[in-house]
């Protein structure tokens, strides 16, 4: 079965620009997840959505960062204008449902971004 | 949100044993306990959860103290590709929060 899947998986670009990253969750999920890893916060949970619709955006660092969900096997995370600070490595994860805490979320192999 | 505490580090030898404890004092009873592992350049991977009674499946086995206030990964025998993260997590409905986790490194 296939996972979750990212693109790209790395993406090194300058300040200042536009950056978008893409998941396809596993088919039949309803929930999905974009974390951020770096050294120095670790794994925080940005954004999740049901349905597709945005649930708690609390996470989001700032109005620079924006995500869709236009349907149930696609999402996208945008950064613009990127800053060197976005640095990190973004993962989309995805779940069969959510409440009651039981059911664990399958992640991708994450993008590595770099902004000089 | 409750917090965990784990160990920075364990290291264990191929074939082993390991046992990766949790402590959650502030567990509340509704809170699931989650177990994901991250190996090098990859997503976390779920590996196991529990309420209150010990669980088991073919990765690892989870012991969970009477009082819920504190947990226990087991991973029976080790190999060089358990070599990972490995985060301990209550699980409130929706969100994962994972904190430093215990690093493990299996010696061959």
């Amino acid at each position: 079965d296939a996972g979750v899947i990212q693109s790209p998986r790395h993406e090194v670009t300058e300040m200042g620009q536009e950056v978008t990253l893409r998941c396809k969750p596993i088919s039949g999920h309803n929930s999905l997840f974009w974390y951020r890893q770096t050294m120095m916060r670790g794994l925080e949970l940005l954004i999740y959505f049901n349905n597709n619709v945005p649930i708690d955006d609390s996470g989001m660092p700032e109005d620079r960062f924006s995500a869709k969900m236009p349907n149930a096997s696609f999402s996208t995370l945008k950064i613009q204008p990127s800053e060197p600070r976005d640095s990190a490595v973004y993962f989309c994860a995805s779940s069969s449902g959510l409440g009651h805490g039981t059911k664990p979320q399958h992640f991708g192999d994450g993008t590595r971004l770099s902004i000089l | 949100d409750a917090k965990t505490t784990q160990p920075n580090s364990m290291e264990s030898n191929e074939e082993e044993p390991v046992h990766l404890p949790c402590n959650h004092s502030t567990i509340s009873g509704t809170d699931y306990i989650h177990w994901y592992r991250q190996l090098p350049s990859q997503g976390p991977e779920y590996v196991i959860h529990g309420l209150t009674s010990n669980v088991n499946n073919r990765m690892a086995s989870l012991a969970i103290a009477e009082d819920r206030k504190s947990s226990t990964l087991i991973l029976h025998r080790a190999t060089l590709r358990d070599a990972a993260v490995y985060y301990c997590i209550l699980r409130d409905p929706y969100k994962l929060s994972f904190g430093a986790g215990t690093t493990v490194t299996v010696r061959a």
